[in-house]
């Protein structure tokens, strides 16, 4: 299985802040990696697919890179509807695994 | 618009069973390979089971291999995840998800969820 590592599990930002998130793979899986956003109580919502595509009406300050093993979220310009929980998931094969999320907090 | 509804989520005794469904519209559903995630209380999201656009292969998370059962029903546009021998460790939200079919497994839509507890 491919495990999933992501860093850091949580980040106190700002309104403007530019964030980024990590996620590492156990293993390589060239770009079969999907980015995810959570807020409480909700379904996670597809951001990323294929490390770098932007799902469907999702802001474009929303951005995603990496190939291999290693893969980034950034955040060009924190919003106030950014506060969230954010997921990355090996999409290589089954099973599907994700990383252990990140909290992206108010400062 | 694309809509998945699940419900049959509820509290059930260790050791009991619980059949879930998933009722979608707004898209041509059998062309779709679809997907059970879960999220315990307070932790992560960890995928549960897949299944092929026609039924014909499915895929389980270890935790569950043996237990659960995942299919579907392509007239209907339903999924449903029978779950047995239920333990502590299987109360979680429940949540349906459609694969994008592209790029490998993307889940570009999701249902609200349902509430499973396994307490005595």
């Amino acid at each position: 299985d491919i495990q999933m590592t992501q860093s850091p599990s949580s980040v106190s930002a700002s309104v403007g802040d530019r964030v980024t998130i990590t996620c590492r793979a156990s293993q390589g899986m060239s770009s079969w990696l999907a980015w995810y956003q959570q807020k409480p109580g909700k379904a996670p919502k597809l951001l990323i697919y294929a490390a770098s595509n932007l799902q469907s009406g999702v802001p474009s300050r929303f951005s995603g890179s990496g190939s291999g093993t290693d893969f980034t979220l950034t955040i060009s310009s924190l919003q106030p509807e950014d506060f969230a929980t954010y997921y990355c998931q090996q999409a290589n094969g089954f099973p599907l695994t994700f990383g252990g999320g990140t909290k992206v907090e108010i400062k | 618009e694309v809509q998945l509804v699940e419900s049959g989520g509820g509290l059930v005794q260790p050791g009991g069973s619980l059949r879930l469904s998933c009722a979608v519209s707004g898209f041509t559903f059998s062309n779709y390979e679809m997907n059970w995630v879960r999220q315990a209380p307070g932790k992560g999201l960890e995928w549960v089971s897949y299944i092929s656009s026609s039924g014909a292969t499915i895929y389980y998370a270890d935790s569950v291999k043996g237990r659960f059962t995942f299919s579907r029903d392509n007239a209907k546009n339903s999924l449903y995840l029978q779950m047995n021998s239920l333990t502590a460790e299987d109360t979680a939200v429940y949540y349906c998800a459609r694969d994008k079919t592209a790029a490998g497994t993307n889940l570009d839509y999701w249902g609200q969820g349902t509430q499973v507890t396994v307490s005595s």
